[in-house]
């Protein structure tokens, strides 16, 4: 009955590879979220989704590219990882578009080791 | 930009000590404020938020916080705190306006040690 979930949960690979992470929410809400957790424990957020429409793009190299095949799937492919793509990955979702006063609800996360 | 800020990285308390942790914002509008809790092994879960109202707000297992705008602070508290409290604690923020509007923006966690 997991609200958000991500897979996979650990995610070791090589550097140059490319990788997908997938999210899935059954709250029914309309926004879904990606968010990296650095080395420094800061959640900063990355994508936004709203009815599958990119809503928040913020300043991420564009080997990063999210998919919303649907309004309950957010899904992050990166290509050609870098060591620096090593971080704690969450996913999370909010009911609607009024982005000031939704709670976000998040999932279990996803740690990507790149070596 | 928006930015939070947590006093303590690592908090280390006895059972029944009381708590709290410290919180900041730098955005002068009006904001939203949010404590999640994340346990060992688990996901992020929110444990209180601020919308408007009575600043100071109630959440969960006891955890309570109050929002003071003149200090620009979100301070979460609790009287006694259990073993079971052992856990990593984020404190964010969203504004209504700015640059940051609507995005939720993080402190950099302050991980909460229980002794038994």
């Amino acid at each position: 009955d997991t609200a958000v979930s991500q897979t996979p949960k650990y995610l070791v690979t090589q550097m140059g590879n490319d990788k997908s992470i997938k999210c899935e929410q059954n709250l029914g809400h309309d926004t879904m979220y990606w968010y990296k957790q650095d080395s420094k424990k800061f959640l900063k957020i990355m994508f936004s989704y709203n009815n599958k429409e990119l809503i928040i793009n913020e300043t991420v190299p564009n080997r990063f590219s999210p998919k919303s095949p649907d309004k309950a799937h957010l899904n992050l492919h990166i290509n050609s990882l870098e060591l620096g793509d090593s971080a704690v990955y969450f996913c999370a979702s909010s009911q609607g578009a009024l982005l000031y006063q939704e709670t976000q609800y998040f999932g279990p996360g996803t740690r990507l080791l790149v070596l | 930009a928006q930015s939070v800020s947590q006093h303590n990285h690592h908090v280390i308390l006895s059972e029944a000590a009381s708590l709290e942790l410290g919180c900041n914002y730098s955005y002068g509008g009006t904001v939203n404020l949010f404590w999640y809790v994340q346990y060992p092994g688990q996901h992020l879960q929110l444990l209180l938020k601020y919308f408007s109202g009575d600043p100071l707000v109630k959440g969960i297992k006891g955890f309570e916080a109050e929002f003071i705008k003149s200090k620009f602070s979100f301070n979460l508290r609790k009287p006694s705190v259990q073993w079971s409290d052992t856990a990593e604690y984020f404190c964010a923020v969203k504004s209504a306006g700015g640059t940051s509007y609507g995005k939720l923006t993080f402190g950099q966690g302050t991980i909460l040690t229980v002794h038994p």
